[in-house]
Formats: structure tokens, sequence, C-alpha cells
């Protein structure tokens, strides 16, 4: 089983609706968890970083954490086609990151 | 401004050569790190460092080698370089052990082995 586990998609959503990503990560002590953005060809950006269980909100985006069932998701709202790009869940493990697989999430306009 | 910067951008090299990457960071940040990326994977630690004459292993770090001689520089070197190793290679660096999440990246190396 790997570390983190994402559904590595394509997922494909209209624009102006809500894109789902969950992730799942098997290391029960984790503390702290992030989502990346990477576009084709680019480097990996941080765009959410979340520590506590429940929801975190930033602009457009939502990140959600459940320690107790080991599941982080991020919501996209009102979705662009300027979101299309590969979104990566990370999780500290011992001061490291641990990366999923990624999910490629594509806007159709 | 601050960055991180990674050289050379593109690498075509035989099978049994030895190749090192190099990344160079100017935001005097302690940790750094270096990932490959490969279809299907993700993102995989390599080798890590979080200070000076500290180096670490990571996920798959079999083949591969790092020094930290300085704060600004992490080498990776492929002491012989196998086909499996062609992959797009991405340093990162973060300021401390507690924000290690919030990762800073270089623009990548993609290396093709023959």
């Amino acid at each position: 089983q790997k570390e983190v586990e994402q559904n590595s998609g394509p997922l494909s959503v209209p624009e102006g609706a809500i894109a789902s990503l969950n992730c799942t990560y098997s290391d029960r002590g984790s503390q702290s968890f992030f989502w990346y953005r990477q576009y084709s060809g680019k480097s990996p950006e941080l765009i959410m970083s979340i520590y506590s269980n429940g929801d975190k909100e930033d602009g457009r985006f939502t990140a959600q954490l459940n320690k107790a069932s080991q599941y982080v998701s991020l919501l996209i709202r009102d979705s662009q086609p300027s979101d299309s790009a590969t979104y990566l869940c990370a999780v500290n493990q011992g001061g490291k990151l641990i990366f999923g697989q990624g999910t490629e999430l594509s806007v159709k306009p | 401004d601050a960055e991180i910067t990674q050289s050379p951008r593109h690498k075509i090299t035989e099978t049994g050569r030895q190749v090192t990457l190099a990344c160079h960071q100017t935001w005097n940040h302690n940790n750094m790190f270096w990932y490959r990326q490969d279809l299907g994977h993700g993102l995989r630690l390599i080798h890590y460092s979080y200070g000076v004459h500290d180096t670490n292993k990571g996920e798959v770090s079999d083949g591969y080698s790092v020094s930290r001689s300085n704060t600004e520089d992490l080498p990776l070197t492929l002491e012989s370089a196998a086909s499996s190793q062609t992959s797009v290679y991405f340093c990162a660096s973060s300021e401390s052990t507690a924000n290690t999440g919030e990762l800073f990246f270089g623009e990548g190396s993609r290396l093709t082995v023959l």
C-alpha cells in the first residue's frame, strides 16, 4: 500500500462546477497536510495547507481533513479552465514530505 | 529575489556514465530535497538534507548520492546511470523542519539515459 494515495484521474468537470479531489494516507501519526498544483511542464506550487480536523477555506479552495479516517480532500468551487492541472496531495512524515501520485483535473469551458 | 535553480535543465547521457545534477538556492534555507517524477508515481523522495554535512536517504535512494558542503547547494549524483533513472528531477527547499510542507521547487531537470 502506498503511503499517500490519490485517484490519478483524469477528472473532468464543466466550467463553474465544483471539483472534488481526494487523498488517503497510511501514517496515523501525520500532523500536517498539503495540496500542491502542478501545471503541465512546470514545477509544483503550494496552494493549501491544513493541520486540524475540519475545513479550511481560501478563496475558491477548501481543504478538508479527517484524521480519524486518514482522509484529506480539496474542493475547488466555480472551477475555471485555468484550474486545469495536476493536484498533488502531500503529507509531512517525520519532517519530510511524501506525495501522492497526483490527480489530473480538466475543466471544460 | 531569492530563488532555487537547477542545472542542467535537460541532459541526455549513456548507461553507465556518472551524472551530476546541480541545485542552488539563495533563500538560505536549511532543508533541501531531491525528488524524481515519473508518470503514475507522482513525486518520490530520493535524498534530503536538514543542514550542512547532513544527508538522509529517501524512498528511492538506490543509485543516487548527495553531499551538502554549504547551505546553498545540494548536488545529486547518479554514480552509474541506468535507463530506469530516466525521469524529471526536482530540487526543493524549505525554511525549517516545522514548515517542511512549504516547499519551494526548482524548475526541474529532465534526464534521459540511453
